[in-house]
């Protein structure tokens, strides 16, 4: 069972913004860092966001990050089939001391 | 081109052992720490520990699920790091990822910007 909560799914029509959110708690999201990864079907993990809200390079502007208190989230604008795929945040758990994944989303384009 | 890739995954009883490889290229492997990621089949990731790069003393941080049973090393020479797991469990069955940490702040090494293409290790009951 993650420390990081996310909604098991979201689904939505091209062109249209969806966002998956990313609940923990003050040892986690709310001292520390939030990333996210994008898993394509059948592929490893790709870094999508760093440190709360920075793009790496190469990955499309259509991605941001937020966070406020102890929650994050992810928004993927003009939304595209080449999205579908499943989301996860991360954060570094003081507690835990551990790096933990939240339990990830399905993003759907419908 | 940064590249990484895991090797060393089968087949394994409970109870036995097996060492999985991460063989770095395309930047300066002593520099980076390297981090383990695991994923059940039809679940979700996993962290399963990370080692520090050489400035940082090579030292090793694991998730409480497998310490004191895997322990993760890494040869400077040969830009391969290694994820030595003992004592195998059904629960160990997954894929697993070799990553490259990006930074290291406060000695904690995250985000993982790249990733290997992960290789199977199946423990059966």
């Amino acid at each position: 069972q993650s420390v990081l909560t996310q909604p098991p799914s979201v689904s939505e029509v091209p062109r249209q913004r969806v966002t998956i959110s990313c609940s923990g708690g003050s040892s986690n999201i709310g001292n520390n860092a939030v990333d996210w990864y994008q898993q394509l079907p059948g592929k490893a993990p790709k870094l999508l966001i760093y440190y709360d809200d920075q793009l790496p390079s190469g990955v499309s502007d259509r991605i941001s990050g937020s966070k406020s208190g102890t929650s994050a989230s992810l928004a993927i604008s003009e939304l595209q089939s080449e999205d579908e795929a499943d989301y996860y945040c991360a954060a570094w758990d003081d507690s835990l001391n551990a790096y933990v994944f939240g339990t990830g989303t399905k993003v759907t384009v419908l | 081109e940064v590249q990484l890739v895991e090797s060393g995954g089968g087949l394994v009883q409970p109870g036995r052992s097996l060492r999985l490889s991460c063989t770095a290229s395309g930047f300066p492997f002593g520099d980076y720490s390297v981090s383990w990621v695991r994923q059940a089949p039809g679940k979700g990731l996993e962290w399963v520990g990370f080692i520090r790069n050489k400035v940082l003393g090579g030292t090793t941080e694991y998730a409480a699920s497998v310490k004191g049973r895997f322990t993760i090393s890494r040869d400077e020479s040969k830009g391969i790091a290694y994820l030595q797991m003992n004592r195998l469990e059904t629960e160990d069955t997954a894929t697993y990822y070799c990553t490259r940490a990006r930074y290291c702040t406060n000695g904690v090494c995250y985000p993982f910007d790249y990733w290997g293409q992960g290789t199977l290790v199946t423990v059966p009951s």
